[in-house]
């Protein structure tokens, strides 16, 4: 069966400090593979999706990026973390053409 | 006006009560749907995903979709104190487009 792990679950970050997020899922190949954001009482909003090694689309510009350096590990990452950065991200995979299943998440906390 | 509309709640409902939960949506082109069920500080997990219109069922939970209203319903039967949880629907135009996420409706029962 298909497992997907995120690290750390909680982070306290300075503004202004880098950031870096790590998904890996297991038990499946080329999976596409996302990260979302869910801010305290608001919905999921897309941020990332891959396809594929290498291959990222951006939803949202901001201040965030991300990579996929293997198969199934995707890393979301900031240079500088701004206030507006607190929230709850959330990696996701899916088959090509199905539905996304979920991390455990990281709960940001930018000060 | 926003693609996809929830009612946030919070709701809250006697254990053994039947819980209807609903989404309306604006784009007629959507058609597969989706609830998740997302426990506090947890990632949301897959409960329904269904095809077009008409209903699916699945133990005590129910989806209901309309497409002719644009309106979706998630119905659970005999709740549970253990359904307590924050509901979010979601929808597709095809099973390899951009999912759209209601915000969630918060639902609590009480024992």
């Amino acid at each position: 069966s298909q497992t997907i792990h995120q690290w750390p679950a909680t982070l306290v970050q300075p503004v202004g400090s880098p950031l870096s997020l790590e998904c890996t899922v297991e038990g499946t190949s080329n999976p596409n593979l996302y990260w979302y954001r869910q801010a305290a009482g608001r919905g999921l909003q897309l941020l990332f999706y891959s396809v594929g090694i290498g291959q990222i689309s951006s939803e949202v510009p901001q201040n965030l990026s991300a990579s996929r350096p293997q198969d199934r590990q995707f890393i979301l990452s900031s240079k500088k973390l701004l206030l507006s950065d607190s929230g709850f991200y959330l990696c996701a995979w899916s088959l090509p053409t199905g539905t996304p299943y979920f991390g455990p998440g990281t709960r940001l906390l930018v000060l | 006006q926003k693609e996809v509309e929830q009612d946030p709640g919070p709701l809250s409902v006697p254990e053994g009560a039947i819980v209807s939960l609903n989404c309306t949506y604006s784009n007629s082109a959507f058609q597969y749907f989706m609830w998740y069920r997302q426990y506090s500080r947890k990632g949301p997990e897959l409960l329904m995903y269904t095809y077009s219109s008409g209903n699916k069922e699945d133990g005590r939970f129910t989806a209901q979709v309309d497409k002719s209203s644009k309106y979706i319903s998630l119905f659970i039967r005999d709740s549970q104190p253990s359904d307590s949880a924050t509901y979010l629907c979601a929808m597709t135009y095809s099973s390899a487009s951009k999912i759209i996420f209601g915000s969630g409706t918060r639902l609590s029962i009480r024992p």
